[in-house]
């Protein structure tokens, strides 16, 4: 089945406490990003990847990295999280011919005490 | 200014009626316009794309009014599965940037 998954679906963290989200498809996608969504805002592109080894910005990356080692695979890495970074969290894929059509993970709930 | 601005809503109507909601974008040069569909706690999916001529697909469609910059969403015969989110997406001026609104809120009444 083609999909997008996450890891992990929920986290509950405290300030500071590093942590990584894991991104996977397996549609052999070149595109990868990362948003995040948060109450009446619409989506917030944190990153983006066009293939291995080639990342960038997008509207909010301050706070984050992320790393693209393996065409399947897009961490997401807070290094040292704060509360404003308590969001809802997606990654997508998607063809680079087609980004317009992006398949989304399930999501990811964090919240940062 | 918001670069797409959506009314949240909520829209609560009806099933079986026809309801409609537009989207405004600011850059009078964008090319490319989508829509997408969220369910409860879930990811957003493609719903359509919005062609400069409209777009139909069954009981949806989707128009481009590029004078005003507004695109809109026209759903006829209603049913309780099309309760959802809905996301205006524009194309931005960066390669592979999409602008998403915040999204409008339909919940459909038996």
């Amino acid at each position: 089945e083609a999909q997008v998954t996450q890891n992990p679906r929920y986290l509950i963290t405290v300030t500071g406490k590093k942590l990584t989200v894991t991104c996977s498809q397996n549609m052999n996608h070149e595109y990868m990003s990362w948003y995040r969504q948060d109450p009446g805002l619409g989506l917030r592109q944190i990153y983006y990847s066009m293939n291995v080894e080639v990342t960038d910005k997008g509207d909010v990356p301050e706070g984050y990295k992320v790393s693209r080692k393996e065409k399947r695979n897009f961490p997401l890495i807070l290094e040292s999280p704060s509360p404003n970074q308590t969001s809802l969290y997606f990654c997508a894929s998607s063809g680079l011919a087609h980004y317009n059509e992006q398949f989304f993970g399930p999501g990811t709930r964090l919240t940062v005490l | 200014r918001k670069e797409v601005e959506q009314d949240p809503g909520p829209f609560n109507v009806p099933e079986g009626a026809t309801v409609a909601f537009n989207c405004t974008y600011s850059n009078s040069a964008s090319q490319s316009f989508f829509w997408y569909r969220q369910d409860c706690r879930k990811e957003p999916k493609l719903l359509m794309s919005v062609y400069s001529s409209g777009n139909e697909d069954g009981r949806f469609t989707a128009q481009l009014n590029r004078a005003s910059q507004y695109i809109s969403l026209l759903i006829r015969d209603s049913k309780l599965s099309d309760s959802a989110t809905y996301l205006c997406v524009v194309k931005g001026d960066s390669n592979y940037q999409l602008i998403w609104g915040a999204g409008t809120k339909l919940i459909i009444k038996p």
